[in-house]
Formats: structure tokens, sequence, C-alpha cells
């Protein structure tokens, strides 16, 4: 199975500035890749697709970029709301497997 | 809006089989496929398995082949999951997805707790 591997596991911001979050996968999975946010008590919510397209609604300050092996999730100008856990999740092959996620905090 | 709402939390005994539901809207159920995903306490997020709506095609991480079937009632636009032979590691919030054009997902269930204890 391909393992997607994501880092760091804890990444600590200040609001305002740039989170940048990789993610990174043990074969290339082209552009087979999505992004996901967590809050505490809810379910996954989806944010990037097909690597860098964006889901409806999401607000431009989310980005991701990356092909085959190696992906960025970028957030410009954090806000308060964009504190949770992030995945990564690949679909280029069964079985589909999710890394084990980057905790954003607040510095 | 599309929406899937699951069936509530469930408390079981090791050795019994839990099964819970997925129920669609918003959308034509059979025009996309479910996966299930499940999240131990304070864990990641594990693909259980995906079932096409339209033929009922599943496919089944190899960890749960033998204990997990998954079925859909296109009648209602229901999804089910079923657990069997339930372990104390078999504890998690269980989510079903709509499955997207190529295999994100989107949108999730609000979740459903299977606790497993004696």
């Amino acid at each position: 199975e391909i393992v997607m591997t994501q880092s760091p596991a804890t990444l600590s911001v200040s609001p305002g500035e740039r989170a940048t979050l990789s993610c990174r996968a043990s074969q290339s999975v082209s552009n087979n890749l999505a992004w996901y946010q967590q809050k505490p008590g809810q379910a996954p919510r989806l944010l990037v697709y097909g690597a860098f397209t964006r889901a409806t609604g999401l607000p431009a300050r989310f980005s991701g970029s990356g092909s085959g092996t190696e992906f960025i999730l970028t957030i410009t100008s954090l806000q308060s709301e964009d504190f949770a856990v992030y995945y990564c999740q690949q679909y280029a092959d069964w079985p589909i497997t999710f890394g084990q996620g980057t905790r954003l905090e607040i510095k | 809006q599309v929406q899937l709402v699951q069936s509530g939390a469930e408390v079981k005994k090791p050795g019994a089989s839990v099964k819970v539901s997925c129920k669609a809207s918003g959308y034509t159920f059979t025009s996309h496929g479910i996966s299930w995903v499940r999240q131990a306490p304070g864990q990641g997020l594990e693909w259980m398995g995906w079932i096409s709506a339209y033929k009922g095609h599943t496919n089944y991480a190899q960890k749960l082949q033998g204990r997990v079937t998954m079925t859909t009632d296109t009648s209602t636009s229901t999804a089910y999951m079923e657990l069997r032979n339930l372990r104390s590691d078999d504890t998690a919030v269980y989510y079903c997805a709509r499955d997207g054009a190529s295999g994100w997902f989107e949108p999730w269930g609000q979740g459903t707790l299977v606790t497993v204890s004696s």
C-alpha cells in the first residue's frame, strides 16, 4: 500500500502568518491527492482535491501544490478558525490511505 | 444540499456485531460511491472500504476482510456498514463519506461512535 507521511506532526504558527504543511507519498500518486481539515468533535472537511483544486467555498488563503510524491498545503494569513488537524489522502490506488495528520496550533 | 446522516452511537460487547447506517440526501444516490472511514480515539483516519451505490461492488481494506460488509438500499438512499466479531480496538468513530469523481470524500457524515467494551 502507499504510505503517506506528513510533516511536521505539530506546527505552531501565529495568527496572520503563513503555515506550510507537507505530505509525502511512498510512491507516485500523480495528482490524486486530497487535503482535509478536522476540528475537535467534527467530521473531516474536504479542502483540496486533485492536489491543487480548492473545494467549493474554500477561502483563497488555502492552496495546494505538488505532484508525484511531494505535496504542500499552504495557508496564508492564518485565522483563528484555521487551527485544526490537517490530513492528506491519496486516492491513486487501493487501499486509499491517509497521512497521520499535522496539528496546526496557535503560537 | 448534499448531506449524509448517520445512525446513533452504539455500545457493544466483544464478539458482537454492529451495523451503522448512512442516509444520503440532496443528490442522486446511485451516482456516487460511499466510503467508510474510522477514527480511533485520539488517532488518525483509517479507510475501511468502498461501495458502489449503483451496482453494489465493494472494495474492503485487507485488515477488515471477512469481518466487514458494506451494502446499500437504493430505495431509501441509505448505505450500511456492518462489522462483526467486534474487539476493543474497534472502538472508534465511524464515518461515511460520499466519493467524489475520483476518490476524494465530500461530504462526510457526522460520525457514529461505536464503543466495544465488556
